[in-house]
């Protein structure tokens, strides 16, 4: 059975910390995998990942591939309160299917 | 705007009722997907179009969930006999190039 686990399912950090998020996936025919930011409304567009050990960045945002142990993280720098949001990670398989997690919840408080 | 939008935002409806949502894609998106979200899980794929062709469907969508796309364009969503456990949010996503998918922001559904 196909799934993607992320991990913790939610955070309480303060201002200035640094965080890691973590994606473990076992899916049949993994294409890609992507990281979204999910707050009050619908995900918006982070990372797409299809290389193993490159690193994606943006500004204060990182994440990384890993395709022999099937994970990714996404690392958030020197975090703000507008960081605060569920971040989903979604494996992409052939068929052009996307899988998601059950995200990890982050709030950044002041 | 030109971004991903849905109609209606909110539907509240009583079981057994028919219901019908739409879904405008970003105009030079010919990739439209429909996905499920309820509280606390992320978004379930659904099916997935391409142009008007209906390329892939989820095993877990039962008969009383069909989908079209007739112009390769708009798409509607209708659930038939609904029931409690449609509750949800259905988001509804566009893309180009079938990687970056751009969401609008979902019809929350309430069966009551």
């Amino acid at each position: 059975e196909d799934k993607v686990v992320q991990s913790p399912l939610s955070l309480v950090v303060h201002e200035g910390d640094t965080v890691t998020l973590n994606c473990s996936y076992e899916v049949t025919n993994f294409r890609s995998l992507l990281w979204y930011k999910q707050e009050k409304k619908a995900p918006t567009f982070l990372f797409m990942l299809t290389s193993s050990g490159i690193e994606k960045k943006s500004g204060r945002l990182s994440s990384i591939l890993d395709k022999k142990e099937l994970f990714s993280i996404l690392n958030i720098t020197a975090t703000q309160t507008g960081d605060s949001a569920i971040y989903l990670c979604a494996v992409e398989m052939t068929g052009n299917q996307f899988y998601f997690g059950t995200g990890t919840s982050l709030t950044v408080i002041p | 705007d030109t971004g991903v939008s849905q109609d209606p935002r909110h539907k509240i409806t009583k079981r057994g009722q028919n219901v019908t949502f739409r879904c405008d894609p970003i105009s030079e998106h010919n990739r439209l997907y429909w996905y499920r979200q309820t509280l606390g899980q992320g978004p379930e794929f659904l099916t997935y179009f391409q142009n008007e062709a209906q390329l892939e469907k989820s095993r877990l969508l039962s008969d009383r969930f069909s989908a079209e796309r007739p112009k390769g364009s708009f798409s509607t969503l209708e659930i038939q006999r609904t029931e409690q456990g449609d509750s949800a949010m259905y988001l509804c996503a566009s893309s180009r190039t079938g990687l970056e998918q751009y969401f609008g922001p979902g019809t929350r559904l309430t069966v009551t």
